[in-house]
């Protein structure tokens, strides 16, 4: 079973910022959170990771609370092309830093309306 | 990050018959996984392929009916053995490696039988 719980849907005005929360309550020292996002009839595309730090890049930034139990992924300024199901994951960290396995959950249906 | 392509895109197959999922990788990967998502559904993780070993599988899913090859460091197949209807879903390949690199899917597989 997925460790992580997502609000099924959340709707955003485009150009707005989007804040998709994340709870993992029972998450282990040595698990990861990724985000990832399915956008109508393609694959799952990632969008970015963290262990405790908070993370950025040019997609959009990560918050880890300190205790980790929760996360928030924001989309700065959000557009059309960003209305996907969003899946948030925690994964431990394999030995040789390869990537473990992925459980997904049933993410949230992000719908940016203009 | 790594890119990869499934072939076929999409089949309809006859029930009883098998059908061969192709995964190609443009760059050499350690890890290679295979998921299905039924319809409406979330991803499933069907089993890991590593190069040079037998593929692991979870639980509910068997190498009768599901069985992998991994010749090298860049290729999988996934073959859907004596289909029936319940088996038609989409069939999605990732790979990732090692040195915290994130798993990359390719776009799936869309599979009906009839």
């Amino acid at each position: 079973d997925a460790k992580t719980t997502q609000p099924p849907s959340m709707d955003c005005a485009e150009g707005r910022a989007a804040n998709l929360p994340c709870n993992h309550s029972t998450i282990s020292g040595n698990e990861y959170v990724y985000w990832y996002r399915q956008i109508h009839s393609q694959g799952p595309q990632y969008i970015i990771h963290g262990l405790k730090n908070n993370e950025t890049n040019e997609m959009a930034s990560l918050i880890i609370t300190e205790d980790r139990k929760s996360s928030t992924l924001i989309l700065p300024h959000a557009t059309l092309r960003d209305t996907a199901v969003y899946y948030c994951i925690v994964s431990f960290m394999n030995y040789g830093g390869s990537q473990g396995n992925l459980i997904f959950g049933k993410g949230t249906k992000l719908s940016v309306k203009p | 990050s790594a890119v990869i392509s499934q072939k076929p895109s999409r089949d309809i197959c006859q029930r009883g018959t098998s059908l061969t999922i192709q995964c190609q990788v443009d760059s050499q990967v350690t890890m290679m996984f295979w998921y299905r998502q039924q319809p409406g559904q979330s991803l499933t993780l069907i089993a890991t392929a590593n190069q040079g070993s037998e593929a692991t599988y979870e639980s509910g899913f068997v190498i009768d009916k599901f069985p992998i090859s991994r010749p090298n460091l860049t290729f999988s197949t996934l073959t859907v053995s004596n289909m029936s209807p319940e088996d038609s879903s989409i069939y999605l390949c990732s790979a990732g490696g090692g040195s915290n690199q994130p798993q990359h899917f390719g776009d799936g597989t869309r599979l009906s039988i009839l």
